[in-house]
């Protein structure tokens, strides 16, 4: 079992749409937990960043963790064609700083 | 806030020359910066970490004396890829940690590399 699943997709919606991202995880050690957005040929971008069990919201995004479950979720409100990119999620333990990431979900929003 | 350059964004070279990619926080100092490769359509894999003042940390499987990593101030890093070969190809992206309470990546927009 890999440390940390994430279907690769493609989604594709309708832009407007609400779309929901998932990550589940193995270890409980991890703690933090960040969403990147990925555009074709371009670095990672930060979106989100979580820390505890619960939601968080910035604009359009909402974060949602579950450690119980060892559950991660991204979701998208009005989904606009810009948010087309790779969506990965990434997890850290407490002990260092390295990151662990999901494969990346392709999203494709079409207008 | 909080960005992170590359340079070269693209290089080509030929096989058996060593190519050196720079990565710099523009706008905060970094005791930590990571470097990843990426393939076609596949996630990011850690290489290394390279800290200020100090030897690079390679994962497992990662040639130290291939991938050269040197971090000699609190903005840059490099990584230099000796004597490439084509499987060297890549995409080459490095992340800087903001040093504070959530300690967050940010990543630089990645170095093409291909090598012929």
């Amino acid at each position: 079992q890999k440390e940390v699943e994430q279907d690769p997709g493609p989604l594709s919606v309708p832009e407007g749409a609400i779309v929901s991202l998932n990550c589940t995880y193995s270890n409980s050690a991890f703690q933090y937990f960040m969403w990147y957005r990925q555009y074709s040929r371009k670095g990672p971008e930060l979106l989100m960043y979580t820390y505890s069990s619960g939601n968080k919201e910035d604009g359009r995004f909402t974060a949602q963790v579950d450690k119980s479950s060892k559950y991660i979720s991204l979701f998208i409100r009005d989904s606009q064609p810009s948010d087309s990119a790779t969506y990965l999620c990434a997890l850290r333990g407490g002990s260092n700083y390295k990151l662990t990431f999901g494969k990346g979900t392709l999203l494709t929003v079409n207008p | 806030g909080a960005v992170v350059s590359q340079h070269p964004s693209r290089v080509i070279c030929k096989s058996g020359t060593s190519v050196k990619i720079e990565c710099r926080s523009l706008d905060f100092q970094a005791t930590t910066m990571f470097w990843y490769r990426q393939f076609p359509k596949k996630s990011l894999m850690l290489m290394a970490t390279s800290n200020e003042g100090s030897k690079a940390t390679y994962e497992q499987g990662v040639e130290k004396d291939k991938f050269l990593i040197n971090h000699a101030s609190l903005t840059l890093s490099t990584l230099t890829v000796t004597s490439a070969h084509p499987e060297d190809s890549s995409f080459y992206i490095c992340s800087a940690r903001l040093a504070g309470p959530y300690n967050e990546q940010f990543f630089g927009p990645g170095t093409r590399l291909t090598v012929l």
